[in-house]
C-alpha cells in the first residue's frame, strides 16, 4: 500500500462550522490531490499541489481551501461546511505531472454536514 | 472542462462471461490509466496507457487505448465474483486526471 494516511476517516459536522482533513504521506512525492466523490459525479478534483506552498484549483474549488507547509501534508479545510459538501473525500499522490504518472489513493474521509 | 463518459454505467453478468467497459471522450489525453474500486476504499490503479493504439494485458483484463488517444477499453475474459467492483477511467494531462463516473460491475456466481 502507498503511504498515505487520511484523517479523520469519519467526521459529522454541523452547517457553517469550519473542517479541516488531513493528509499525510510517506513516499516524498512531489504531487498531492484532494478529491469528492458523489453519486453520478465520480471523482472531482478540488485541489492539487505540485510542491510546497505551490497549490492550484480544480474544477470544484468553491468552498474550499487548501495547505501544504511540509512535502508530506496537504490540508482540506472548509471555511464554513454546507450540507453539499457532504461527500467522501480522497487524497491522491503522484511523483510528478507526467504523462503515465501512477497516482495513488488514500481510504478516503466520509464527511456529513448536517 | 475535459470530459470523459463511461458505458455501460451498469453491468451484471454470471461468472464466466465475457464483458467490455468503454471509455469516450471528445478529448485528447497524454494518457489514461484505469482503476478499481471496492466499497469503502479507495481507487486501486490497474493499468496506466500512454501512447495510442497500446494494448495491455493483465491476466484475464485487456485494456486498450484508442489510435487518437481519446477513448480506451477494458475487456474481462471469463469473469469472476471478484472482479466485482466500480471501474474508473481516467484521463491524465498536465499532472491532473479527469475521471469518468465509472461503471459498477456485478459477476453473480
Amino acid at each position: 500500500d502507498a503511504g498515505i494516511t487520511q484523517s479523520p476517516r469519519h467526521k459529522v459536522t454541523e452547517t457553517g462550522t469550519p473542517v479541516t482533513l488531513r493528509c499525510h504521506q510517506t513516499e516524498n512525492h512531489r504531487y498531492m490531490y484532494w478529491y469528492r466523490q458523489d453519486p453520478g459525479h465520480g471523482l472531482r478534483l478540488i485541489h492539487y499541489s505540485y510542491g510546497v506552498k505551490d497549490t492550484d484549483k480544480g474544477e470544484v474549488s468553491d468552498g474550499y481551501s487548501v495547505s501544504r507547509s511540509k512535502t508530506e501534508d496537504f490540508l482540506l479545510t472548509l471555511e464554513s461546511a454546507t450540507s453539499s459538501q457532504t461527500s467522501v473525500y480522497f487524497c491522491a499522490i503522484g511523483p510528478d505531472g507526467r504523462p503515465g504518472n501512477t497516482i495513488y489513493f488514500g481510504e478516503g474521509s466520509w464527511l456529513t454536514v448536517v | 472542462t475535459q470530459l470523459l463518459e463511461q458505458s455501460p454505467q451498469f453491468l451484471s453478468i454470471q461468472e464466466g462471461e465475457n464483458l467490455t467497459v468503454y471509455c469516450n471522450s471528445s478529448s485528447v489525453f497524454s494518457s489514461l490509466q484505469w482503476y478499481r474500486q471496492e466499497p469503502g476504499e479507495g481507487p486501486v490503479l490497474l493499468v496506466t496507457v500512454v501512447t495510442g493504439g497500446e494494448v495491455k494485458k493483465l491476466k484475464r483484463l485487456t485494456f486498450q487505448f484508442g489510435d487518437a488517444r481519446k477513448d480506451s477499453s477494458l475487456h474481462i475474459t471469463a469473469a469472476q465474483p471478484g472482479d466485482t467492483g466500480l471501474y474508473l477511467c481516467a484521463g491524465g494531462n498536465a499532472g491532473k486526471s479527469t475521471f469518468g463516473d465509472g461503471t459498477t460491475l456485478t459477476v453473480k456466481p
